[in-house]
């Protein structure tokens, strides 16, 4: 079966401008996560979803920074304004039921570039 | 807070030897433990979690790992070491009733021949 999809593989912008990354979790997981990995940082959890419960945003670094779950499903990572630090891969992952002992499945991630 | 320390950014084996990759967490209640994998320009991949079933846990490829309490450890181990292992290690935690894995910084294994 398909497992998780993450578009696009790569992306390059200029300072300042805004940009979409989207993710297609495994069909039926409730749960879905965004982390960053990056040189300085390692591997940073972002923000979570949960079926219709309000999403853990705690690890989102800025304003700059926000997600959206459409139908539970497809989920998109929006930065406005990007900077340079913003430069990392951004890795999704979903779960069924999300209840901590539950493996997450990572998708490819997107790598992100800011100029 | 939970925390998670991988002692050694970069383990260097020869192939047929011994791996020993080293995780230490912060809890006062055992957490649940996850080792991931990562090979170059790729996602990442489960290898073995634990979750209180057994202290000592199989994973894929080879891997295993045990929980030691008394240590606040969770140290993968392989016994005998591939060339195809040469990837970054992550040991990550997550709390009870929680869901967010909280990563080591990764340890770089490389094999040689």
């Amino acid at each position: 079966g398909a497992g998780v999809s993450q578009s696009p593989s790569n992306k390059v912008t200029e300072k300042g401008k805004d940009v979409e990354l989207r993710c297609d979790p495994i069909s039926g997981h409730t749960a879905l996560y965004w982390y960053r990995q990056s040189l300085g940082q390692g591997l940073e959890f972002l923000i979570y979803f949960q079926g219709n419960s309000a999403p853990d945003k705690s690890g989102l670094p800025s304003d700059r920074f926000s997600a959206e779950r459409t139908g539970g499903s497809v989920s998109t990572l929006t930065i406005q304004r990007t900077q340079q630090e913003d430069s990392a891969v951004y890795l999704c992952a979903s779960s069924f039921r999300g209840w901590g002992n539950n493996e997450q499945f990572f998708g490819p991630g997107t790598r992100l570039t800011v100029l | 807070a939970q925390s998670v320390t991988q002692l050694g950014s970069h383990v260097s084996v020869s192939e047929g030897a011994l791996v020993l990759l080293r995780c230490n967490y912060s809890s006062s209640v055992p957490p649940y433990l996850f080792w991931y994998v990562q090979y170059p320009n790729q996602g990442l991949q489960l290898l073995l979690k634990y979750t209180s079933a057994a202290t000592l846990v199989k994973g894929i490829n080879g891997f295993e790992a045990e929980f030691k309490k008394s240590e606040t450890s969770f140290h993968l181990t392989k016994p005998s070491a591939h060339m195809s292992d040469a990837a970054e290690y992550f040991c990550a935690v997550s709390d009870r009733g929680t869901d967010k894995l909280i990563f080591g910084t990764g340890t770089r294994l490389q094999v040689f021949p």
